[in-house]
C-alpha cells in the first residue's frame, strides 16, 4: 500500500544535541510538510516543500531545517534541540491544491533531556 | 494569524450515543475545510474534505455539515462505538495559503 513513512517511532535526544527526523512517501506527490504538535495543541505547520520549493513559516524557529533530497523522502534537522522542542513531530504529504487530503505518517514522538 | 477553535476540548459519551462537536474558522477567503481521525498510535486519516457552503458528507455513522458564511463545520457520529475513540481535528485552508491551520482537536471517548 501506498504510505508515508516516519523514523524512528520514538527518539530521546540531549539538550544541544542534533537530531533529525525522517519521513518517506511512496505516494508520490508533489506538496510535503512538517507539524509540530505538542501537548493538546493545534499541529503547527514548520514548513512545507512544493516538489523542491521550500517554504518556512514565518515563526519557524532558526535552529529548525529541513532537507528534500528527492520527491520521496523530507528530512527534519534540528540543529540544537532545547526543552522546548519536545513534541510529535508529524510528516504529511498531499496532492495539489487545498482541496487535496494531507497522508499522515505516524509521527515522531521526540524528547530532549 | 488565522485562528481555527474547535470545541468541546474532550468528550466522554457511552456506547450508542450520539454526539457532535463543532470547528469554527475564519468566514472569510475560505477554501477548504478537512477533518481528520487520530486515533491513539496510529497517523491521523482524512475523514472529509469540504469545499461549498452547506456541503454535507457522510461515510458510514459519520457526517460533517460546513457553513462556510458564517465559519464553521459540525463533525456528528451516530451511535458511537468504542473503536470511534479518537481525536477529531478539523483543519482550515483560506484562498491565500498553501497550506493548512489545524484546530486543537476534540477528544473523544466512547465507553462501552
Amino acid at each position: 500500500d501506498a504510505m508515508v513513512i516516519q523514523n524512528p517511532r520514538y527518539q530521546v535526544t540531549q539538550f544541544g544535541k542534533p537530531v533529525t527526523l525522517s519521513c518517506s512517501q511512496t505516494l508520490n506527490h508533489n506538496v510535503m510538510y512538517w507539524y509540530q504538535q505538542k501537548s493538546s495543541q493545534a499541529p503547527k505547520l514548520l514548513f512545507h516543500y512544493y516538489d523542491k520549493d521550500f517554504n518556512n513559516e514565518a515563526d519557524t524557529p532558526d535552529n529548525f531545517q529541513s532537507r528534500r533530497p528527492n520527491t520521496s523522502f523530507c528530512f527534519l534537522d534540528i540543529r540544537s534541540p532545547g526543552l522546548g522542542d519536545t513534541a510529535m513531530y508529524l510528516c504529511a504529504t498531499s496532492g495539489e491544491g487545498l482541496n487535496s487530503p494531507l497522508h499522515f505518517g505516524n509521527g515522531t514522538r521526540l524528547t530532549v533531556t | 494569524i488565522l485562528n481555527v477553535e474547535q470545541s468541546p476540548q474532550s468528550l466522554h459519551v457511552q456506547e450508542g450515543d450520539s454526539t457532535n462537536f463543532t470547528c469554527s474558522f475564519p468566514s472569510s477567503n475560505f477554501y477548504a475545510l478537512h477533518w481528520y481521525r487520530w486515533e491513539t498510535a496510529k497517523s491521523p486519516e482524512a475523514l472529509f474534505v469540504m469545499t461549498l457552503n452547506g456541503d454535507e458528507k457522510k461515510k458510514g455513522r459519520i457526517s460533517a455539515t460546513l457553513n462556510t458564511k458564517e465559519g464553521y463545520s459540525y463533525l456528528y457520529i451516530k451511535g458511537s462505538q468504542p473503536e470511534d475513540s479518537a481525536t477529531y481535528l478539523c483543519a482550515f485552508g483560506d484562498n491565500y495559503g498553501q497550506n493548512f491551520v489545524f484546530g486543537p482537536g476534540t477528544r473523544l471517548s466512547v465507553l462501552p
